[in-house]
C-alpha cells in the first residue's frame, strides 16, 4: 500500500531558527495535505498543495509540492514557542494516509 | 458548535470488555474517518464511511466495529478489549473526495485498558 516517510522525526531548534520537515511518498500522489498537531491536541488541517512544483505560504509557513508530486516540504521561518507542535504530511484519495509526523520542539 | 465531537473523552476499561466511542459532525460532510493514534504519535487510519456505506476498512482486527446510522454519526464498538487497544481515537470528517479544507478531526477519545 501507499507508505508516507516523514523526517526528521524529532527537531530541537532555538526560537527563532528556520524549520524544515520533509515528506517522501512511494507512489504519485494527487494532492498533498499538511497538519499541526499540538500537544495533547487533535490534528488540524494547514493546507492542501495539488500541482506539481506548487508553492503555497501561509505568514511564516512556506509548503512546497515537488515537480513529480512524490515528495513535499514544510518550511517555517523564525520559529516562536506557539509554533511547538507535530507536523504531518497525509496523501491519499479515499482515506488520508499519514506520515509519523516530526516533533519540533522550541528552546526559549 | 463543535464541528465534530466524540464521546467519551476518556475511557478506562479492564481487559474483555465491550465499549463504544459515538463520533457526529455537524458540517454536513459525506464522509467520515476513525484514526488511530499511538503513544509514539502514529495516525492510522481504521475505517471510512461515505454516506453511511463503508469505503476502507484497514486491517483491523474484527474486534472492531463500525456503524454509520446516518452520515452525521460514525460510532465505534471494540469487544473484548486488549491491552494493545489502549490509544487515542479520533473521528474526522471531510467532503467526498479532495478538498481545500480539509479533514476536520474530533478532539479524541484516551481509552485505557488495564
Amino acid at each position: 500500500g501507499q507508505q508516507v516517510m516523514q523526517i526528521p522525526q524529532y527537531q530541537h531548534v532555538q526560537e527563532g531558527e528556520d524549520f524544515t520537515t520533509y515528506c517522501n511518498s512511494s507512489t504519485t500522489l494527487s494532492n498533498i495535505q499538511w497538519y499541526k498537531q499540538r500537544p495533547g491536541g487533535h490534528p488540524v488541517f494547514l493546507i492542501q498543495l495539488v500541482k506539481s512544483g506548487e508553492v503555497k505560504k501561509q505568514k511564516r509557513l512556506t509548503f512546497q509540492f515537488g515537480e513529480a508530486k512524490k515528495n513535499s516540504s514544510l518550511h517555517i521561518t523564525a520559529t516562536q514557542t506557539t509554533d511547538v507542535g507535530t507536523y504531518f504530511c497525509a496523501g491519499g484519495a479515499d482515506g488520508l494516509t499519514f506520515g509519523k509526523g516530526t516533533h519540533l520542539i522550541i528552546q526559549p | 458548535d463543535t464541528a465534530v465531537s466524540q464521546t467519551p473523552k476518556y475511557l478506562v476499561t479492564q481487559m474483555g470488555n465491550d465499549k463504544s466511542i459515538k463520533c457526529e459532525q455537524n458540517l454536513g460532510h459525506d464522509t467520515m474517518y476513525w484514526y488511530k493514534q499511538d503513544s509514539k504519535k502514529f495516525l492510522k487510519i481504521m475505517f471510512s464511511y461515505n454516506n453511511k456505506e463503508l469505503i476502507i476498512n484497514e486491517t483491523v482486527p474484527n474486534r472492531f466495529s463500525p456503524k454509520s446510522p446516518d452520515k452525521a454519526h460514525l460510532n465505534l464498538h471494540i469487544n473484548s478489549l486488549e491491552l494493545g487497544d489502549s490509544a487515542v481515537y479520533f473521528c474526522a470528517s471531510s467532503p467526498y473526495g479532495a478538498s481545500d479544507y480539509g479533514y476536520t478531526f474530533g478532539s479524541g477519545t484516551r481509552l485505557t485498558v488495564v
